[in-house]
């Protein structure tokens, strides 16, 4: 069974940076894509952007480019985004999410983990 | 960047009644081996989304067939037929033809 375990609820200030995990098992990760994907407090789904494991490849949304920062390691199997200079609209939930033996759709999601940004 | 833009649903739906969904595309998402790259997802209350169809029409592993898509390059509709309550939620479609990989706003499906 594959599944993408994401690390705890992030309290971050503003000014600094949080680095997200996504643990994946059931699956080789460079064998695929991993996205990362944000949902704002009561708003819809937007995607950051994508990380090929297998060569560090990342393509990003631009408005993601000087946020967002997409590493995996393919020793323990994970996928990382760091978020830097933090602000409050940074707050939201994020989600990882792989595209699987298909690559035409995110097939595995992760559970999500808060990131809240406050001082 | 392609637009993806969804249509509201007069709710609440009664259940057991059928409730279309529709989302446009800024851009045809036909592409040249004949596919279509639209996808569409439910988030149930609390949860992360989950596949529910993919290429416009194909079911994805275990969904229900009370659910199936259909469309053009750049129309599409979500249909339920039959609605029940573990189909509460926000459905989205998203297109896969391109880079960023956009997301219509979403749908909210309430039951009466």
């Amino acid at each position: 069974e594959v599944q993408l375990q994401q690390s705890g609820a992030e309290l971050g200030k503003p000014g600094t940076s949080v680095k997200l995990s996504c643990k994946v098992s059931g699956y080789n990760i460079r064998n695929t894509y991993m996205h990362w994907v944000n949902q704002r407090p009561g708003k819809g789904l937007e995607w950051i952007g994508r990380i090929d494991p297998a060569n560090g490849n990342t393509i990003y949304a631009e408005k993601f480019k000087s946020k967002a920062t997409l590493t995996a390691d393919t020793s323990s199997n994970t996928a990382y985004m760091q978020l830097s200079q933090l602000k409050s609209d940074d707050t939201a939930i994020y989600f990882c999410a792989m595209e699987g033996y298909n690559p035409y759709y995110f097939d595995y999601w992760g559970q999500g983990v808060m990131v809240t940004v406050s001082s | 960047d392609i637009v993806m833009t969804q249509g509201a649903l007069p709710n609440p739906v009664p259940s057991g009644e059928s409730a279309s969904i529709t989302c446009q595309s800024s851009k045809s998402l036909l592409h040249s081996n004949g596919k279509t790259y639209l996808n569409w997802y439910l988030q149930r209350p609390g949860q992360s989304p989950q596949l529910l169809i993919y290429w416009m029409s194909t079911r994805a592993s275990g969904v229900s067939d009370r659910f199936s898509g259909s469309g053009s390059g750049t129309d599409f509709t979500l249909k339920i037929s039959s609605v029940e309550a573990e189909d509460v939620g926000v459905y989205y479609c998203q297109q896969f033809l391109e880079y960023p990989r956009t997301f219509g706003g979403g749908t909210k499906l309430e039951l009466k």
